[in-house]
């Protein structure tokens, strides 16, 4: 069965204090991870799209990278305003498995 | 560029009353979802368009839920009737060819 599973639920950093966060994934055939960021009271913004694993991608202070089995989203020296719950989803590449399967998603909280 | 439009973004009603939501999606983005969105858990999706057809409504509840998309342009998203289990943001996203979904800012429902 296809599944997604991110970790950790929750992360409390101190600003500067760079992390990682995990999506870990089973899928037939890989179409598509896709990491989205998403503040209280709005809708998931798009972040990055990774198709392969080696792919890389950076924005500002993010970096997702991508493997066979889990990709990871980097963030270096962190500030508050990075503060948000990070949604990692998946899309397969046949019949059914073209639908989106979501993660439940980390809660980054970044103190300054 | 405007952004995927929803409306109202709160509604509070009481069980067994109907409600409707609307959703506006960027201008020439042929599919359109409806996700459920529980506190704390990752999008549910309801329903897929892809321009005024159903794509997948497997998971939408079709004794109370129903949704359309006339002209291919805006949808809406109806309950009749409102159980308290429905409480939940609604999430209205269209999304790119290459697979990113745009999201609004959803529409917040208290079944009390």
């Amino acid at each position: 069965e296809d599944q997604v599973t991110q970790s950790p639920e929750a992360l409390r950093l101190q600003e500067g204090e760079s992390s990682s966060l995990n999506c870990s994934y089973t899928v037939s055939g890989l179409r598509g991870l896709f990491w989205y960021r998403q503040d209280p009271g709005k809708g998931p913004e798009f972040l990055f799209t990774l198709y392969s694993a080696g792919e890389e991608k950076e924005k500002e202070r993010l970096k997702a990278t991508l493997t066979k089995k889990e990709s990871f989203l980097h963030i270096t020296a962190p500030k508050p305003e990075d503060s948000a719950t990070y949604l990692c989803a998946v899309q397969g590449s046949a019949g059914n498995n073209r639908k989106l399967i979501w993660g439940l998603g980390t809660s980054l909280a970044v103190n300054p | 560029e405007a952004g995927v439009a929803q409306s109202p973004r709160y509604k509070i009603i009481e069980k067994r009353q109907s409600v409707a939501f609307w959703c506006n999606p960027i201008s020439g983005h042929a599919t359109l979802y409806w996700y459920q969105q529980i506190l704390g858990q990752g999008p549910k999706l309801l329903i897929q368009f892809q321009n005024n057809g159903v794509v997948d409504d497997s998971q939408l509840p079709k004794d109370r839920f129903s949704a359309e998309r006339l002209k291919g342009v805006d949808s809406t998203l109806k309950i009749q009737p409102a159980k308290l289990e429905d409480s939940a943001v609604y999430l209205c996203a269209s999304r790119l060819p290459t697979g990113e979904l745009f999201f609004g800012e959803g529409s917040r429902l208290t079944v009390l």
